[in-house]
């Protein structure tokens, strides 16, 4: 079975800190999709990236930063000079096989992130 | 535009009523999802729609029905819910079913007296 952990459950920093939140996945599949989502308390899950099993190269979009590394099964996602708007629930999901049907979304238990000023 | 609506955002309903929740993306998206969400928990996957007929049914109670009108729309059908049932509750709709990112409507909030 696929699994997602998070294992930290919430992180506290102070606006402009870097912070790191790790993902960890466990797949069977060679072929295989990771994600992450921003869920801020109004509630609507934001899509972040994708990256696709075939692709480890680390990838840059403004502040945040992911680090692929298939050798340890890890995802990690950084933000770098945090802000108070980055504040919210942080998911990484696996993409799993669901037969001939296609693929549905493994989410972790997801990492709270609270950035003060 | 990456656009996914859900209406109501809020919906307060006692175990007696019937009432739906709609959901509605104009991405051309051929996959649609309805998952439900716990407080301080990941989302739960519901239901899949391919190309307008269910692929996926995660063995939801039957309280909760779904429908694919078209292409664009997706509802959720409640009967007699349990108050263990209030949560909120996403749709979200992806280019096709496989591996695609999903895109996430804002939810509604279902409380259930």
């Amino acid at each position: 079975a696929q699994k997602v952990t998070q294992a930290q459950t919430e992180i506290s920093v102070v606006e402009k800190e870097d912070v790191t939140l790790d993902c960890v996945y466990e797949t069977r599949d060679t072929t295989y999709y990771l994600f992450w989502y921003k869920q801020p308390p109004s509630g609507e899950l934001v899509f972040l990236i994708r990256r696709n099993s075939f692709d480890e190269q680390n990838e840059i979009s403004g502040r945040y930063s992911w680090n692929f590394q298939k050798s340890t099964s890890s995802f990690n996602f950084t933000i770098t000079a945090s802000q108070v708007v980055d504040s919210a629930v942080y998911f990484c999901a696996l993409s799993e096989a669901w037969e001939e049907y296609g693929n549905k979304l493994v989410f972790g238990a997801g990492t709270i992130l609270r950035v003060k000023s | 535009d990456t656009e996914v609506t859900q209406t109501p955002k809020h919906l307060v309903m006692g175990m007696t009523n019937k009432k739906s929740l709609k959901c509605e993306q104009h991405m051309g998206h051929r996959a649609m999802y309805w998952y439900k969400q716990k407080a301080k928990k990941p989302p739960e996957l519901m239901f899949v729609y391919s190309y307008e007929k269910l692929s996926i049914n995660e063995s939801v109670p039957s309280r909760f029905s779904p429908e694919c009108p078209n292409s664009s729309l997706l509802n959720l059908h409640l009967h007699a819910l349990q108050p263990e049932d209030s949560a909120l509750y996403l749709c979200a709709s992806s280019q096709d079913a496989r591996i695609y990112e999903q895109y996430f409507g804002p939810g509604t909030r279902l409380t259930v007296t």
